[in-house]
C-alpha cells in the first residue's frame, strides 16, 4: 500500500529566504506529482516527475525526484508572498486508472 | 482549458438524508475521481471510474456510492448522510492513465 508523507506540515517563512518541502513515499510509485492549492480554491498541477533524477523548475519553485530514496523535494528560492499556499505531493498507483495518493499537504505562509 | 464543474459550492444537509454531488467535465476525459479533503489528512480517494458505467473503490468507499452513466458526468451519492461525512469533496478528471488530474472547485458539505 502506497503511503505518502510530507514535512513540514506548516511552514512560515520570510520573503527572500529559501526552503524545502519534503515528500517521502513508502513503495514504488510510477511518478510523483506536486499540486498547489490556494485558500478556497481547487488544486492546480505544478509538476509531474517521471523518473529518477528528474528535476523540473518553474519560476522560484524547483521539484526533484529520487526514486531510490523514495523522496521528492519542492525547493522554494527567494520566496515571495504570492507563493503562500498549501502544497501537496502525490504518488501514483496504476489500477485501471492512475490513482493518486496524496500527502497531508504543507501549508506555506510567506511573510513580507 | 479543461473544465471540471461541481454543481454546488456549499451544501448543508441533515443526518440521514440522501445526498447527490454532481461533477461534469468538458474534455472527453476517460477517468474521473472523487476525493474528500480533510485538514491534516490531505486528499483521500473515495471512488474512481475509468470508463462509462465502470467504477472502482478507492481508499474510503464506505458510506458512498457513485454513478457514471455518461462519460462527462460522475456523481457521488451519500445514501444516508452522517456527520462524519462533513468535508470538502473534490472531483477530478484525467485524459488517460498518464495524464495529470484536473480538479473541480470543490463542494463543501456540512451534515448536521
Amino acid at each position: 500500500e502506497l503511503k505518502v508523507e510530507q514535512n513540514p506540515l506548516f511552514l512560515s517563512m520570510q520573503e527572500g529566504k529559501n526552503y524545502t518541502i519534503y515528500c517521502n513515499y513508502s513503495t514504488t510509485s510510477d511518478r510523483l506529482y506536486w499540486y498547489r492549492q490556494d485558500p478556497g480554491k481547487s488544486l492546480e498541477s505544478l509538476f509531474v516527475l517521471l523518473s529518477n533524477g528528474a528535476v523540473k523548475q518553474e519560476g522560484r519553485l524547483m521539484a526533484s525526484l529520487d526514486t531510490k530514496a523514495r523522496l521528492s523535494t519542492l525547493h522554494i528560492t527567494a520566496a515571495v508572498h504570492d507563493l503562500s499556499a498549501t502544497y501537496f505531493c502525490a504518488g501514483v498507483i496504476i489500477q485501471g486508472a492512475q490513482k493518486l495518493v496524496f500527502g497531508q499537504g504543507t501549508r506555506l505562509t510567506i511573510n513580507p | 482549458d479543461v473544465k471540471v464543474t461541481q454543481s454546488s459550492r456549499y451544501l448543508v444537509k441533515r443526518t440521514g438524508e440522501k445526498v447527490f454531488l454532481e461533477c461534469v467535465q468538458d474534455m472527453d476525459h476517460e477517468n474521473m475521481f472523487w476525493y474528500r479533503q480533510d485538514p491534516g489528512l490531505g486528499l483521500r480517494l473515495i471512488y474512481f471510474s475509468y470508463d462509462v458505467k465502470m467504477k472502482e473503490k478507492g481508499d474510503i468507499p464506505e458510506g458512498y456510492s457513485v454513478s457514471r452513466e455518461k462519460k462527462e458526468r460522475f456523481s457521488l451519492i451519500l445514501e444516508s448522510a452522517s456527520t462524519n461525512q462533513t468535508s470538502m469533496y473534490l472531483c477530478a478528471s484525467s485524459l488517460d492513465g498518464n495524464s495529470p488530474l484536473h480538479f473541480g472547485n470543490g463542494t463543501r458539505l456540512t451534515v448536521t
